[in-house]
């Protein structure tokens, strides 16, 4: 099956720096990313979309100029925390559609970010 | 707006008992519908999916069927083992507005003891 992977798989900062998360889609082209926040025993948030080679579209309540996403390839999507503060702790996981494939996600291994 | 409802857990279960996890889902249109498993400290998995009414998805003796009369996608196991505990979340695809980005429920966390 097709695999995502995510990078770093777990991270601490300290308060006010920035942090990036990179998603990859290993063996197959991702026109779309999509990057969800999950809470201790909640479900997963769906923070932002990602389409290759355009702007993101976040979902309501998500600031846009705290999470940077870029998605600059085909294959890669990053995710950037900006002056990161404890409320932003969280687990972060982002997903890969294929091009081809309206309903299938693949999803990476989530990145744990703690900001001290 | 589209939305998944499932069962409260956690839902503890002894090996070889039956499993009933329910979903039900409010949409406009016509979804397709989905079961993802997270096996502690792992990523989400595609477990099952199905696309139309009436479709039954299968995978590792799990099942579910997509029943539009009642609006509903539970999933059944007839008999659990320890390596089924988890967390199993329930999911719809949105609109293509948001790229096919999916909706979650809160997820079911099953543990079953030996």
């Amino acid at each position: 099956g097709a695999v995502v992977s995510q990078h770093p798989s777990r991270v601490i900062c300290k308060s006010g720096t920035s942090v990036k998360i990179e998603c990859r889609s290993l063996d197959f082209q991702a026109t779309t990313m999509f990057w969800y926040r999950q809470f201790p025993k909640q479900s997963l948030m769906l923070m932002a979309t990602s389409n290759e080679g355009s702007k993101a579209t976040y979902e309501q309540g998500v600031e846009k100029d705290k999470f940077l996403i870029n998605h600059a390839s085909l294959t890669l999507s990053t995710l950037t925390v900006t002056s990161a503060h404890p409320e932003d702790s969280s687990f972060y996981i982002c997903s890969a559609r294929a091009s081809h494939s309206y309903n299938e996600q693949f999803f990476g291994p989530g990145t744990r970010l703690t900001v001290l | 707006g589209n939305s998944v409802t499932q069962m409260e857990g956690p839902v503890t279960l002894s090996e070889e008992a039956f499993l009933t996890i329910n979903c039900t889902y409010t949409a406009t249109g016509y979804p397709s519908l989905f079961w993802y498993v997270q096996y502690p400290g792992e990523g989400l998995q595609l477990l099952l999916k199905a696309t139309k009414a009436d479709d039954k998805g299968s995978n590792k003796g799990f099942e579910a069927t997509y029943r539009k009369e009642t609006t509903s996608f539970h999933l059944e196991k007839g008999s659990v083992q320890v390596s089924d505990s988890a967390v199993y979340f329930c999911a719809l695809i949105i609109s293509a507005n948001s790229g096919y980005a999916l909706n979650f429920g809160k997820g079911t966390s099953l543990l079953v003891t030996p």
